[in-house]
């Protein structure tokens, strides 16, 4: 089953706004991922978060952990019509080699 | 710098026939290797993990099986395809160790008719 899951689903916006993705996972992990895909294209790696991090920056990119209710969000700020993509998160699991992913958000930044 | 090859990019496969994807990875020695599975409009399903060469970890059983005949190279393979096979699968690896950022090949594009 997968590991996390993402909330929304889909989410609409116009350039110039923010974006807000959150995902949820189920067990204990090392560390939490956010992937960017492009329509039928490979994942690309944005931002990684340690279990021991709370909080993230990388450009535009803010990603939050909250390991208490096993939840972490992304923000995209001041979004851009090439941010469209769909993203997802990912967990790397304590004592593993596997990295799991949620179901993803597909963001849609209208120009 | 390291680059991950995967192909071929799309193929169209009859029902039953066999099925082999090839992915390379250069630039870097002793990854992990790993073959997602994606199907349209969904989150990416984890097939197979390979620590090193032989040794192949089954996520799903299922009519796929996965190969490391060497340190750099994953090759996932069927002998008879079916329908429920169709779909977007993805080479990815990660340096050695636990939990790392994954880096993926561009994606394979399955139909079986």
């Amino acid at each position: 089953s997968q590991q996390g899951e993402e909330d929304p689903q889909a989410l609409s916006i116009q350039e110039g706004e923010n974006a807000t993705m959150n995902c949820s996972y189920k067990t204990s992990i090392n560390n939490l991922q956010w992937y960017r895909q492009n329509s039928g294209r490979g994942l690309v790696h944005l931002i990684l978060i340690r279990s021991n991090e709370r909080e993230k920056h990388s450009g535009r990119l803010r990603v939050t952990l909250d390991t208490s209710k096993k939840s972490s969000s992304l923000l995209i700020t001041a979004s851009r019509a090439a941010d469209t993509a769909s993203y997802f998160c990912a967990t790397g699991r304590t004592g593993g080699f596997k990295t799991i992913f949620g179901a993803g958000t597909r963001l849609f930044v209208k120009a | 710098s390291q680059t991950i090859h995967q192909w071929p990019a799309t193929l169209v496969q009859p029902v039953g026939s066999p099925l082999s994807l090839e992915c390379t990875v250069e630039g870097t020695s002793n990854p992990n290797l790993y073959w997602y599975r994606q199907a349209a409009g969904r989150g990416l399903q984890l097939l197979f993990y390979s620590v090193g060469i032989g040794q192949i970890s089954s996520e799903v059983p299922q009519n796929l099986s996965a190969s490391r005949p060497q340190d750099r190279q994953f090759i996932l393979s069927s002998k008879k395809l079916l329908l429920s096979d169709s779909g977007f699968y993805l080479c990815a690896w990660s340096v050695r160790g636990a939990g790392g950022e994954l880096f993926f090949g561009e994606g394979s594009r399955l139909t079986v008719l």
